[in-house]
């Protein structure tokens, strides 16, 4: 089993609502992403924390509000989504940025779904 | 622009035999280059990665290959199996000078299916 944990594994969301998706590491690592990934195509960057601080902002809409309360969580704040925002949504950490002795490790995702 | 090209988009190989994965890209400073592993409802797993100055990494029925000149690098999974049918995807990085990349670029990926 994957050492990055995110609940829920699947959540249906109308368009009007609000949802968070959380996920967490206990391998003490400091960098920590997420990812989005439609059917059939590889996984896109949306967000990267590193110690706690947000680094990278791929353009993101702002329908997606990202929070790392701590070193060990990260959310992914949700509120008016499209249909198209359908999803499964990965959540990803590393010990410190990517590198040979220190890979990125996905947890198994959120399988969103916006009526 | 898609800056990493993953070919072909599927594959059938028979046990036993040999799958070939390719993957070519256009960024000539990408200086890290890992293969991910995603079966269905699993997020993606590290494979095994190769850095540009090596052109060759192995790691059991897994190798690399690494043609820099060609910026070209390929998976082979050597004695298939039924277990290796999943999703592949070879992606690329910037290593910064400090050490370490942030995201990855990732090819579009290929479904392999092995038959038995």
């Amino acid at each position: 089993d994957t050492e990055v944990t995110q609940t829920p594994k699947h959540l249906v969301m109308g368009m009007t609502n609000k949802k968070s998706l959380k996920c967490e590491q206990h391998m003490g690592h400091r960098a920590m992403y997420w990812y989005k990934q439609k059917a059939k195509k590889p996984p896109e960057l949306m967000f990267v924390y590193s110690y706690e601080k947000l680094s990278i902002n791929e353009s993101v809409p702002s329908r997606f509000s990202p929070e790392c309360p701590n070193s060990s969580l990260l959310n992914l704040h949700l509120h008016a989504l499209q249909p198209e925002d359908s999803a499964l949504y990965l959540c990803a950490s590393s010990q410190g940025r990517q590198t040979y002795n220190s890979p990125l490790h996905f947890g198994n995702g959120t399988r969103l779904t916006v009526t | 622009q898609q800056q990493v090209k993953q070919s072909p988009q599927s594959l059938i190989v028979q046990k036993g035999g040999i799958s070939i994965i390719n993957c070519a890209y256009e960024n000539t400073a990408f200086d890290y280059f890992p293969w991910y592993q995603q079966f269905p409802g699993k997020g993606p797993a590290l494979l095994i990665a190769i850095r540009p100055d090596v052109s060759e990494k192995k790691e059991g029925r897994f190798t690399i290959s690494f043609n820099k000149s060609a910026k070209q690098f390929s998976l082979h999974i050597m004695d298939s199996q039924p277990g290796d049918s999943a999703t592949y995807f070879c992606a690329a990085a910037v290593m910064y000078s400090g050490g370490g990349a942030d995201g990855l670029t990732f090819g579009k990926g290929t479904h392999l299916i092995i038959q038995p």
